[in-house]
């Protein structure tokens, strides 16, 4: 079956350093990958996807690239910020003969950058 | 993209009671998913609903679990006889086309 993977949180940061969050995933045939974002009392919110490999998603300084070699999309940004403090979810969906399925996730990483 | 609303934002019951969580409202959206993320844990796959019928659910959406689409826009999940392992936040997803589910801020149930 599908699996996610992340790396053990939680990761603790200074404002401006540099951030990476490892995923990896198992998946049969060729899944699109996400990764969300969740902040302090609220819900799951689509912060990049990449739907095929090399792919690279972007969004708000992050940065995510879809490598089938390894089988990972790990999340970078260069500088982050105090208000980027939140868990974030690696998840993947193998979407088969439609576009349409049910995203598998990973465990979480809770990130908290200080000033 | 609009955004998912779902009631009530924290739901607390007793143990064998049941439960009703909502998604309102949503239109013109063609797939709808329920999840739950325990506490602390990941967020886990419940149920995927389309043309108003169950497409997939998970081995947690068991009998005592059912959704439907009532009136044409609400969608909801009910569930019966509450155990305390249920407590949980839910979230509730849709689906209109592409690949990206836009998440609802969720329901936090809690069973004492």
């Amino acid at each position: 079956g599908n699996s996610v993977t992340q790396m053990e949180g939680p990761v603790t940061l200074s404002e401006e350093a540099f951030l990476t969050i490892n995923c990896t995933y198992t998946a049969t045939g060729y899944p699109s990958l996400f990764w969300y974002v969740q902040y302090p009392g609220e819900g799951l919110q689509l912060l990049l996807k990449a739907t095929k490999a090399d792919d690279k998603g972007s969004n708000k300084g992050f940065e995510a690239t879809y490598r089938k070699e390894t089988t990972s999309f790990h999340l970078e940004k260069g500088s982050v910020q105090v208000s980027d403090s939140a868990v974030y979810f690696c998840a993947l969906k193998n979407a088969g003969g439609t576009s349409y399925g049910k995203l598998t996730f990973g465990q979480g990483t809770i990130l908290t950058v200080h000033p | 993209e609009p955004e998912v609303t779902q009631t009530p934002s924290h739901q607390v019951t007793q143990m064998g009671q049941e439960v009703i969580l909502r998604c309102v409202p949503i239109s013109n959206h063609l797939y709808f998913y329920w999840y739950r993320q325990i506490l602390g844990q990941k967020v886990e796959f419940l149920v995927s609903f389309y043309n108003n019928e169950i497409s997939e659910k998970s081995e947690i959406f068991d009998d005592r679990f059912s959704v439907e689409r009532p009136d044409g826009s609400n969608f909801t999940l009910k569930i019966r006889s509450t155990k305390l392992e249920d407590s949980a936040m839910y979230f509730c997803a849709r689906e209109a086309a592409g690949e990206t589910q836009y998440f609802g801020p969720g329901t936090r149930l809690t069973v004492l």
